[in-house]
C-alpha cells in the first residue's frame, strides 16, 4: 500500500550516532505507530500517536524517541543507537473506529544495522 | 500478562492439505483478534478479523473464549499461500493494546 511509506529503506550507522527514521501518510488517519520486528519477537511495540498531540509509548520505547510532526508525518529517533536496536522497523496507521474495526495499515519497513 | 501466542514457527503442508494455524491469547477483557498476513516482497496487511465473521482467500478463524484461542484454519492449501502468518489483537481494558504474535511462516510444498 503506497499510502504508507518509510525513509531510508535500508540505514547503516554506527554505535553512538542519532539517527532518525521517518514515516508520511496520505490515508487520513489520526493513529500511526512505530513497530520494530526482530526473528522470533515478532512485531513489538515501540509508541504509538492517536494525534498530533497525543503520543504514547509503546512496550519497548526505551531508547527511542519519536516526533509527530503533522497528522501526515511520525518520526521515529535514536538518540544515540546500540547494536541491538539492529531491526526491521514498520510504521502503520489505523483507520480507527472502534475496538473491533481497527485495521492497521503498514510501510515497506525500514532495514536498520547498528555496527 | 496480556499476550499473543503463536507456537509454531514454521509450518509446512502440501498442496490441497488441511491447514491450521494457531493463535492463543491473554488478554483480561474482551479483545478484538485478527489475522495479519506478508506475502514475499509484500507489506504485513490485514487478513480477516473475527468481528466480519468473514472467509478471506478461503480463510477462516473461530473465536473460542473458553480455549482463548483464534486459529486460522484453510481446507485445502494452496501454493500461493505460502506467507507469513501473524495472530493479533486489540483491546482497550485499561491502556490501548495492539498486540501481535511471533508470527508463523507458512509454507505450501507442491
Amino acid at each position: 500500500d503506497a499510502d504508507v511509506t518509510q525513509t531510508p529503506r535500508n540505514r547503516i550507522t554506527k554505535t553512538g550516532k542519532r539517527i532518525m527514521l521517518e514515516c508520511s501518510q496520505t490515508k487520513g488517519h489520526d493513529r500511526m505507530y512505530w513497530y520494530r520486528q526482530d526473528p522470533g519477537l515478532g512485531l513489538r511495540l515501540i509508541y504509538y500517536s492517536f494525534d498530533v498531540k497525543d503520543i504514547n509509548k509503546g512496550e519497548i520505547s526505551d531508547g527511542y524517541s519519536v516526533s509527530r510532526q503533522a497528522q501526515a508525518k511520525f518520526s521515529l529517533s535514536l538518540e544515540s543507537a546500540i547494536p541491538n536496536q539492529t531491526a526491521l522497523y514498520f510504521c502503520a496507521t489505523s483507520d480507527f473506529q472502534g475496538p473491533t474495526q481497527e485495521t492497521q495499515y503498514f510501510g515497506p519497513g525500514t532495514r536498520l544495522l547498528v555496527l | 500478562a496480556q499476550r499473543v501466542t503463536q507456537p509454531e514457527k514454521l509450518l509446512s503442508v502440501f498442496k490441497g492439505a488441511p491447514v491450521e494455524l494457531k493463535c492463543n491469547y491473554s488478554y483480561s477483557g474482551s479483545p478484538e483478534l485478527f489475522w495479519y498476513v506478508q506475502y514475499s516482497r509484500q507489506r504485513l496487511q490485514l487478513l480477516l478479523r473475527h468481528i466480519s465473521r468473514e472467509s478471506i482467500k478461503g480463510f477462516t478463524a473461530d473465536l473460542n473464549k473458553g480455549e482463548t484461542s483464534f486459529h486460522l484454519k484453510k481446507p485445502f492449501a494452496q501454493e500461493e499461500d505460502s506467507a507469513m502468518y501473524y495472530c493479533a489483537l486489540s483491546g482497550t481494558s485499561g491502556t490501548y493494546k495492539y498486540i501481535f504474535g511471533t508470527g508463523t511462516r507458512l509454507k505450501v510444498l507442491a
